[in-house]
């Protein structure tokens, strides 16, 4: 099974500030990496696949990166509704399809 | 527009049975394998389960294989999950997601888009 870390845990940012989030996989997922946000009380919504492709109707403040083992979410100019908890998921090797624990981006 | 609706989840005691289901709209159901996913209670995501597209092939994780069944109706572009020998660690809000396209039995690129509303199921006697 391979195994996603995220990091930090928590990140506090203020508003208009870019936010940078890590994602590392036990063993290389290739590109084959997914990004969710999950606001409280809703479903995730895709951001990125393919490591650094947007997906249909996210703003380009939101860009990915990264192949093999490390990956990058960043979120260039944070707005208010970008503060929530982010997810990768890889897609290379399964089953099991594996998620990381997540990262909460809060208000500094 | 993609929508998917869950229902069918509830209150079941420790041992229980349940029947989730996940109706899916505008977009070819048979094409597309689909997977559960659950949330516990303030915890992240956990892959449950998944089905190609023609439901010739399923897929579950080590903490539900043997006691949950994934299945479909692509004349009723239906999605279920039959859970059966329920435990409190079961406990969670259970999403249903599109996956990824299945050609020739084969599934590519099985990311999750879009995603159900979710149904919460609660094991407690």
């Amino acid at each position: 099974e391979i195994v996603m870390t995220q990091s930090p845990a928590t990140l506090s940012v203020s508003p208009g500030e870019r936010a940078t989030l890590s994602c590392r996989a036990s063993q290389s997922v290739s590109s084959n990496l997914t990004w969710y946000q999950q606001k409280p009380g809703q479903a995730p919504r895709l951001l990125i696949y393919g490591a650094s492709t947007r997906a249909t109707g996210i703003p380009a403040r939101f860009s990915g990166s990264g192949s093999g083992t490390e990956f990058t979410l960043t979120i260039s100019s944070l707005q208010s509704e970008d503060f929530a908890v982010y997810y990768c998921q890889q897609y290379n090797n399964w089953p099991p399809l594996t998620f990381g624990g997540g990262t909460k981006v809060e208000i500094k | 527009e993609v929508q998917l609706l869950e229902s069918g989840g509830g209150l079941v005691q420790p041992g229980g049975s349940l029947r989730l289901s996940c109706a899916a709209s505008g977009f070819t159901f048979s094409n597309y394998a689909m997977s559960w996913v659950r949330q516990a209670p303030g915890k992240g995501l956990e892959w449950v389960s998944a089905i190609s597209g023609s439901g010739g092939s399923t897929y579950y994780a080590d903490s539900v294989k043997g006691r949950f069944t994934i299945s479909r109706d692509n004349s009723k572009n239906t999605l279920y999950l039959q859970m059966n020998s329920l435990r409190a660690e079961d406990t969670a809000v259970y999403y249903c997601a599109k996956g990824g396209i299945t050609i020739f039995g084969i599934i590519s690129n099985n990311w999750f888009d879009p995603w159900g509303q979710g149904t919460l199921v609660t094991v407690s006697s």
